[in-house]
């Protein structure tokens, strides 16, 4: 089964500045990779698809890339805001031909005005 | 809203006890799924199904745990004899017909308490 790792510690970054998210897996290679935001208390909402042939997908503020030699996944906030401060989730499918998704512990962003 | 809902948003059990919750999957999408969370930790799948077949189903998905979507629309979770351990974030979520690696809409979850 696939195994996700993302930064377990808070990020603490400044109002305005880029924030980075990491995203490793270990095992096989996704066909595609999703980022979800999470509130306290709520579902998560997802933000972005990426695709195994993608290298960068952007929305707006938000740009993720997706290295598949590296087995890693990096999720970019520009000119971040205090409403960004939220817990973000890196999701793969499981392999196999299984349906579903693997979820990482997801990183809890605050970003302070 | 048509958004994906569930019911009831809090639950507080004591051990031992039977509960049930319910999903109400966006109208158009066929694949609904449940995710256990806990306090810390990213969603974990559960199960998975297909309009009413259930296709998948965790190992983490114990005997005393039971998902049904009876006509292909909403869909309850079970869980019997309920354990302190069950203590979690239930969620439910859906996605599109024929598209298995599209976005899940997630509901915003039952928040089950054992005591």
């Amino acid at each position: 089964s696939q195994k996700i790792e993302q930064n377990s510690e808070a990020l603490n970054i400044q109002e305005g500045k880029t924030a980075t998210l990491t995203c490793n897996y270990t095992n096989y290679s996704p066909a595609y990779l999703q980022w979800y935001r999470q509130d306290p208390g709520r579902g998560p909402v997802f933000l972005l698809l990426i695709r195994e042939n993608e290298k960068e997908k952007r929305k707006e503020r938000l740009k993720v890339t997706f290295d598949t030699t590296l087995k890693q996944s990096l999720f970019h906030i520009t000119a971040s805001q205090p409403a960004d401060s939220a817990t973000y989730l890196c999701a793969l499918p499981p392999g196999g031909g299984a349906d579903g998704l693997t979820f990482g512990k997801g990183t809890h962003l605050i970003i302070q005005p | 809203d048509t958004g994906v809902s569930q019911d009831p948003r809090h639950k507080i059990t004591k051990r031992g006890q039977n509960v049930t919750f319910r999903c109400d999957p966006i109208s158009e999408h066929n694949r609904l799924y449940w995710y256990r969370q806990t306090l810390g930790q990213g969603p974990e799948f559960l199960t998975y199904f297909q309009n009413e077949a259930q296709l998948e189903k965790s190992r983490l998905l114990s005997d005393r745990f039971s998902a049904e979507r009876p006509k292909g629309s909403f869909s309850t979770l079970e869980i019997q004899r309920t354990e302190q351990g069950d203590s979690a974030m239930y969620l439910c979520a859906s996605s599109v017909n024929g598209a298995p690696n599209t976005e899940a809409f997630f509901g915003q979850g039952t928040r089950l308490t054992v005591v």
